[in-house]
């Protein structure tokens, strides 16, 4: 079946302008991530839903990103007036409930990413 | 807070010999998943193998397997027979049991698989 897709693939910016990067979650996934991929700071989490439940945003790195999920489903995050620090991959990833247990499965399903640069 | 790190940024093997790639994390916690992953440069994370820490076992997967010592708090993955397809980043992962699930990553190893 058809896995995570995420788009655009690349997004050239100029600083100081919006972006909007979306992320469709393999169907049926109740969880859904987003991550940074940066050279200065490594892999990190940004941002965590799950079903109707209120957003873990513990990691997001600034009042200038913020995410939403419409309909448990694509997901869009949005980095207002960008910095060139903003520049790097953004990863999407989801997960579905075990099916066993119920309980969130511990593997994440990843996409392949939006390289963003910030001119 | 948890913390993962992996101290090789990058690492070298020859074709069907075996490399062993290191990761060291520090928790309070009992119980959770460490996982590895595999980046090619499609950027596409793969989960090559996952271990839970109340299992004294430590998991396998066909070539890859991993040396768990929870009392050092010590992940090591090893890749037997490496293949030029082996040849990616990898990162060493940590995840809580409970909570939402997200993954803390190492810096993450850059493997070199030399024909």
């Amino acid at each position: 079946g058809a896995g995570v897709s995420q788009s655009p693939s690349n997004k050239v910016t100029e600083k100081g302008k919006d972006v909007e990067l979306r992320c469709d979650p393999i169907s049926g996934h109740t969880a859904l991530y987003w991550y940074r991929q940066s050279l200065g700071q490594g892999l990190e989490f940004l941002i965590y839903f799950q079903g109707n439940s209120a957003p873990d945003k513990s990691g997001l790195p600034s009042d200038r990103f913020s995410a939403e999920r419409t309909g448990g489903s694509v997901s869009t995050l949005t980095i207002q007036r960008t910095q060139q620090e903003d520049s790097a991959v953004y990863l999407c990833a989801s997960s579905p409930r075990s099916s066993s247990s119920g309980s969130l499965s511990y593997e994440q399903y990843f996409g392949p990413g939006t390289r963003l640069t910030v001119t | 807070a948890q913390t993962v790190t992996q101290s090789q940024p990058e690492m070298s093997v020859q074709e069907a010999e075996t490399v062993t790639l290191s990761c060291t994390y520090d928790t309070s916690e009992s119980d959770y998943y460490l996982f590895w992953y595999k980046q090619p440069p499609s950027r596409q994370m793969i989960l090559v193998i996952r271990q839970e820490a109340y299992k004294q076992q430590n998991a396998t997967e066909n070539r890859f397997s991993v040396n768990f010592q929870k009392a050092a708090k010590s992940f090591s993955l090893k890749i037997s027979d490496s293949q030029l397809g082996d040849a990616a980043m990898y990162f060493c992962a940590y995840r809580r049991l409970s909570n939402t699930g997200k993954l803390i990553f190492g810096q993450g190893t850059t493997l070199q698989v030399k024909p």
